[in-house]
């Protein structure tokens, strides 16, 4: 079965580094999601990615966050300058509509 | 704007006991889906269910089944004969169906963590 693919599964970084979180996405989706888990915190909608563009955007997605499809395979969240608050579970998602919506394993970052 | 409520934060059982977990949402939309995800400590989000708006059937899987009443917005998941496998956060979300066509973001309920114990 198709899978998302998230690099790394694990990430520490200093406060104020920079920090990329890498997805491989299903190829033939079209819709691209990242959201996040605070540890013991519901799961919260960070941004969507449509046709080369940001379709939706959070509050909690900021001037420090920024995503890009640099190569038409991969979809990544940059976080420019870290901080203690960012620590969390990354989960990348593709779907093909609304309805097959599929998550990677997640990257848990961690700022130290 | 949608929202998804999952009024019980934990909820702890004996195994083979029956358990259900509550979900109730808002949209003002006519046209959405509905989705179960189990976490399990290991982290990662697991499919369990999605279902449209139009489709009121319940849904049964193996020990798995699902009560979903538009007249009260709720979307209730049972556990049948309850194992210690079972033991995770679940979660309930919500996704407007139509959100300018360029977006299908899914609203999370903030989890069940259910406890099975031998």
């Amino acid at each position: 079965e198709p899978e998302v693919t998230q690099t790394p599964s694990h990430q520490v970084t200093q406060m104020g580094q920079e920090v990329i979180l890498r997805c491989v996405p299903i190829s033939n989706h079209l819709y691209f999601y990242w959201y996040r888990q605070i540890l013991g915190q519901k799961v919260e909608f960070l941004v969507s990615f449509y046709n080369n563009e940001i379709s939706e955007k959070s509050e909690i997605f900021d001037d420090q966050f920024s995503v890009e499809r640099p190569d038409g395979s991969n979809f990544t969240l940059k976080i420019r300058s870290t901080k203690l608050e960012d620590s969390a579970m990354y989960f990348c998602a593709s779907s093909a509509y609304g309805l097959g919506y599929t998550f990677g394993s997640g990257t848990r970052l961690t700022v130290v | 704007a949608q929202k998804v409520t999952q009024a019980q934060t934990e909820i702890s059982v004996v195994e083979k006991e029956d358990v259900t977990l509550d979900c109730v949402y808002e949209t003002r939309d006519t046209t959405y889906y509905l989705f179960w995800y189990k976490q399990p400590p290991s982290g990662e989000l697991v499919f369990l269910i999605r279902r449209n708006s139009f489709d009121e059937q319940n849904e049964i899987s193996g020990r798995y089944s699902w009560n979903f009443q538009k007249s009260t917005s709720s979307f209730n998941f049972t556990i049948t004969a309850s194992q210690v496998v079972d033991s995770a956060v679940y979660f309930c979300a919500l996704s407007e169906a139509y959100s300018g066509g360029s977006n299908y973001k899914l609203t999370f309920g903030k989890g069940t963590l259910l406890t099975v114990n031998p």
